[in-house]
């Protein structure tokens, strides 16, 4: 199984709601990401997971609350988001070597009301 | 720190063309890893090519070459035989000694015509 599954696939909120982004992968990769990438623009890396600890933090706001439960799951809790966040949210997978690519899944695309 | 840089918003090409799409990046580090990534309208990344620094010979991958040029400091893509399903953004991305994340240039849109 070479997927990174995602979902939802599509999320409307509101600026006072609470909701999570879910990612799975069973390749046993030791390194997930969450990446935010708008429109037209590439993407930018939010938060690095290496070995279930959180390694990286892209001075992303606390309104973005990363979580990894285990080593096949990444999540990421969105709270009191503005329209501004509006974007598609991608996580990706790799083992964490120089020379392997990361796997991406197919991201969800949320829109902040 | 490193940086990636593609200078071509927007490229236009025939069917059957062959088109090179432009990468330069800088970085101190000794041993870094270099990716092309294309995304179509749907939203997925798809993963085309791989060159590592210390790669002698341009990585292939059927129509996907790299012409990696150390000296120079670029990576640039080469898609021979160019097809309608080519059309997408492509984006360079580079990955540090450290191993971390990928850090990806601004894109390049492939826009190809029959």
């Amino acid at each position: 199984d070479t997927e990174v599954t995602q979902t939802p696939k599509h999320l409307v909120m509101g600026m006072t709601n609470k909701k999570s982004l879910k990612c799975e992968q069973h390749m046993g990769h030791r390194a997930m990401y969450w990446y935010k990438q708008k429109a037209k623009k590439p993407p930018e890396l939010m938060f690095v997971y290496s070995y279930e600890k959180l390694s990286i933090n892209e001075s992303v706001p606390s309104r973005f609350s990363p979580e990894c439960p285990n080593s096949s799951l990444l999540n990421l809790h969105l709270h009191a988001l503005q329209p501004e966040d509006s974007a598609l949210y991608l996580c990706a997978s790799s083992s964490g070597l120089i020379n392997e690519k990361l796997f991406f899944g197919s991201g969800t695309q949320l829109s902040v009301l | 720190a490193q940086k990636i840089t593609q200078t071509q918003p927007g490229m236009f090409v025939q069917e059957k063309e062959a088109v090179t799409l432009d990468c330069t990046y800088d970085t101190s580090d000794q041993s870094y890893g270099l990716f092309w990534y294309k995304q179509p309208s749907s939203g997925e990344m798809i993963f085309l090519i791989y060159q590592g620094s210390y790669d002698e010979q341009n990585a292939t991958e059927g129509r996907y070459s790299l012409n990696f040029q150390k000296a120079r400091k670029s990576a640039n893509l080469v898609i021979s035989a160019s097809q309608l399903g080519d059309s997408a953004m492509y984006f360079c991305a580079m990955r540090g000694q450290a191993g971390t994340a990928l850090i990806f240039g601004k894109g390049t849109t492939l826009s190809v015509s029959s």
